[in-house]
């Protein structure tokens, strides 16, 4: 059965602070790996990933796939209280997307 | 837990009928289901909130007469597309909100991949 799991499922930090956000997965036929942010309505695109060790950049943050251990890492650095989101991982596995249950981030200021 | 499933998974239709999608959640009752459509590369675009037992709240700019919602029961929301034309062809997902408070309130389904001839 495929799934994606992330980690950790809450995490407060302080304004500045950088967090690492985790995502596993275990599906039949990967072919990317997506991350989102959710503020209200509808989740935002961050990053498509289907290369093993290529980071993806975009301000202040960042992803890498690990496609041997079969995980994902989403990190932000000097935190800022916009960024306080649920964080979502989806993979697509036969052009259907398994997602994960998301980790919700607070950031205080 | 806080499984969301949508059937089909593909469909292909010709330019002109209707498609029915069906968002359910398996495993927990919600009393709000949204649906999005997502363009490749993209976020997902919120098109309508459905509530169980009650008139879907559509978003600006999306045809509520051509997109008909209907959610009959706290764990199906269904989304038709009326008269499907090639634009119409899509990703098309749904989520639902789980009535008890959790992390994350808002789990997605797998998606429907809509091809439109």
């Amino acid at each position: 059965e495929d799934k994606v799991v992330q980690s950790p499922l809450s995490l407060v930090v302080h304004e500045g602070d950088t967090v690492t956000l985790n995502c596993s997965y275990e599906v039949t036929n990967f072919r990317s790996l997506l991350w989102y942010k959710q503020e209200k309505k509808a989740p935002t695109f961050l990053f498509m990933l289907t290369s093993s060790g290529i980071e993806k950049k975009s301000g202040r943050l960042s992803s890498i796939l690990d496609k041997k251990e079969l995980f994902s890492i989403l990190n932000i650095t000097a935190t800022q209280t916009g960024d306080s989101a649920v964080y979502l991982c989806a993979v697509d596995s036969n052009y259907q997307l398994i997602w994960g249950a998301g980790t919700k981030l607070i950031i205080k200021p | 837990g806080a499984v969301v499933s949508q059937h089909p998974s593909w469909v292909i239709c010709k330019s002109g009928t209707s498609v029915k999608i069906e968002c359910r959640s398996l495993d927990f009752q919600a009393t709000t289901m949204f649906w999005y459509r997502q363009f490749p590369k993209q976020s997902l675009m919120l098109m309508a909130t459905s509530n169980e037992g009650s008139k879907a709240t559509y978003e600006q700019g999306v045809e509520k007469d051509k997109f008909l919602i209907n959610h009959a029961s706290l764990t199906l929301s269904t989304l038709t597309v009326t008269s499907a034309h090639p634009e119409d062809s899509s990703f098309y997902i749904c989520s639902a909100r789980v009535l008890a408070g959790a992390h994350n309130e808002q789990f997605f389904g797998p998606g429907t991949r809509l091809t439109v001839l």
